[in-house]
């Protein structure tokens, strides 16, 4: 299995700074043949289900505000939040999706300091 | 609109088995051509992919978890079901069912998600 490995385990992180979430697999998802990184980013607010953020490393989803992007590739990842919110308070989880079994990292648990 | 909603039993006895469905509503799961999988997150932790499975009945299962698991689909309902036998405390958790986003593959994120259905492993 591919492992996932989430830095740091929790962050605090004051309204309108840069918040930033690492994310290290233990073999590379990058498949050389399309140039694709499979790496996702997804957001969970207590109580609620998951909601994708960022495919491909870094595509952003539709609907997704552009202060998150993502970068990165081969096993080094970031998840980065240009001016913290007060509705980006939650756990943040990367996916690969390069093989079987699909594996998140352990998550990240955003708040405001 | 595309709705996932998963419903359980809500209790499970040790060793007996937890059945979780999922009903998609606004798409048919045989034109659709998606997969769709099943994640499961204990009280307080993370999220597990379990498996995937795609109209044709084809599946995909976690290793660890494969031994105990059967997901089917059945497109006349248009639901999605999860059996997890010889349970254990230990397989506690929010139940999650997921659309893999682009139709025909299961090596793709999962973009649409239900709210869950909690179920609890307990005497």
């Amino acid at each position: 299995d591919i492992v996932m490995t989430q830095s740091p385990d929790s962050l605090a992180v004051s309204l309108g700074e840069r918040a930033t979430i690492n994310c290290k697999s233990s073999q590379s998802i990058l498949y050389t043949s399309n140039n694709n990184n499979y790496l996702a980013w997804y957001q969970q607010r207590p109580g609620q289900p998951p909601k994708l953020l960022i495919y491909w490393a870094s595509t952003r989803e539709s609907g997704v505000p552009d202060r998150f992007s993502g970068s990165g590739s081969g096993t080094d990842f970031t998840l980065t939040i240009s001016s913290l919110q007060p509705e980006d308070v939650a756990v943040y989880y990367c996916l690969q999706y390069f093989g079987a079994p699909h594996t998140f990292g352990q998550g990240t648990k955003l708040e405001i300091k | 609109q595309l709705q996932l909603q998963e419903s359980g039993p809500g209790l499970v006895k040790p060793s007996e088995t937890l059945s979780v469905t999922c009903t998609v509503s606004g798409d048919s799961i045989s034109s659709s051509r998606h997969y769709w999988a099943w994640v499961r997150q204990p009280p307080g932790r993370g999220l597990e992919w379990i498996g995937s499975v795609y109209y044709t009945g084809s599946t995909y299962y976690s290793p660890s978890l494969k031994s105990r698991v059967t997901i089917s689909v059945d497109t006349s309902k248009n639901l999605i079901s999860l059996d997890l036998n010889s349970v254990t405390a230990a397989d506690t958790a929010v139940f999650y069912c997921a659309r893999h986003r682009t139709s025909a593959t299961a090596y793709d994120v999962f973009d649409i998600w239900g709210q869950g259905t909690m179920v609890t492993v307990s005497s």
